[in-house]
Order: structure tokens, then sequence, then C-alpha cells
């Protein structure tokens, strides 16, 4: 079956400080990854995707950035960290809708919640 | 651009009670609608999707394209049906790729 994993759980981190978030997806390939912002009040905003090693589309200008150097490993990354980074990071994989026309849902990972001070 | 619109941040019902949560899409193109749910502590999970044309947990939801909703109902509401909603639509960008966009979420909170 597959799983996804994200670590690490909890973080607090200086502002300035680097960032490096992990996903990793287990029991499938050529997943397309997500990583998702989840604020109270803003639900769920979709940071950046991949639909494959070294392809990634960023939705909102920021100050992070996405690597996929492996085809089920997806990284969320900032050089120095602003307060209004912030929040609950959210993972997710789903099924590639390219090769078989339909949309998959999408299965989410356990969040990672960052605290920058 | 696709959209979707949740208008209820918070709906309180008391148990027992019809339920209705709001979500309403903007999309050109035929889409794909989903519920998902987040129970407290739990992750982020699919309730159903709109396909499948099925009810989970006294669920359902169906696509009015019409009025461009996917309303989610029960009509008896239940305690541990308290949690966060989203509505997710999915659509093909211009690069052909899947993007799934989802509302701001609806807190359903069921009062014993």
């Amino acid at each position: 079956s597959q799983t996804i994993h994200q670590w690490p759980a909890t973080l607090v981190q200086p502002v300035g400080s680097p960032l490096s978030l992990e996903c990793t997806v287990e029991g499938t390939s050529n997943p397309n990854l997500y990583w998702y912002r989840q604020a109270a009040g803003r639900g769920l905003q979709l940071l950046f995707y991949s639909v494959g090693i070294g392809q990634i589309s960023s939705e909102v200008p920021q100050n992070l950035s996405a690597s996929r150097p492996q085809d089920r490993q997806f990284i969320l990354s900032s050089k120095k960290l602003l307060l209004s980074d912030s929040g609950f990071y959210l993972c997710a994989w789903s099924g590639d809708m390219a090769r078989s026309g339909r949309s998959y849902e999408q299965y989410f990972g356990p969040g990672t919640r960052l605290t920058v001070t | 651009a696709q959209r979707v619109t949740q208008p209820e941040k918070l709906l309180s019902v008391f148990k027992g009670a019809p339920v209705e949560l709001k979500c309403n899409y903007s999309y050109s193109g035929s889409p794909e609608l989903f519920w998902y749910v987040q129970y407290s502590r739990q992750r982020l999970q699919l309730l159903l999707r709109h396909i499948s044309r099925e009810s989970i947990k006294g669920f359902t939801a169906d696509l009015n394209k019409g009025e461009t909703s996917f309303h989610l109902k029960k009509p008896f509401a239940q305690e541990e049906d308290s949690a966060m909603y989203y509505c997710a639509l999915s659509g093909v960008n211009s690069g052909g790729y899947q993007k799934v966009t989802f509302g701001t979420g609806t807190k359903l909170q069921v009062i014993p």
C-alpha cells in the first residue's frame, strides 16, 4: 500500500534561517506531488506541484522553493525564513492524470507545523 | 482560472438536524469535484467525489452544473461528523496537468 511521510512534525526556526522540509512517498511510482500551506480561515493554499523529477511548478510567488531530486521525494526549502512563513505545511500525492486522463484523489501527509520566531 | 468558494467558515447544527455545507465553483471546462474531511488530529482525507455518486458516512453531494454547485448534505448530523470540510475542484491547467483547487473550508460543529 502507498504511504506518505513528512518530517519534521514540528519545527521552530528563527527569522533569517534556512528551511528544509521533506516529503517521501512509498508504494507508488511517478506520482504527482504537491506542497500546500494550511492556514485558519484561508484553507489550503497550493504552493508547488510536480509531475516528475526536476519538474516543479510554482503557484504563488513567495520566499519558498521546491525541489524533486528523486521520483518519490519532494523538498520544500527557503534560504531565509520570514515571520510570515509560519504555518502548517502539507505534502500530498496523487496519480498521474496526464497518463490516465482522469483526476485522482490526493493523499495527504501528516503535515509539519513551522513556527518562525 | 478555477475557483472554489465555501461561504461558511463555521456551521453549527444540533445532533439529528440536517446538514448542508455549501460549495460553489468556477471552471470553464468539465470539472471533477471532491469533498475532503479533516477530523481532529487526523490527516486530511477524501470523503467523496462526484463521479462516484456514492454516499459516504451518510453524506451525499450532487454536482449542479447549472448553479455551479457541489453542496454536501446529510439528513441527520452525528457528533462524529464534527470536522473541517474542504471542497476541491480538479481541472486541467494550461500545461495539460491536473490542478486541484481547494476552498477555504467549513468547520462543522455538531452540538449534542
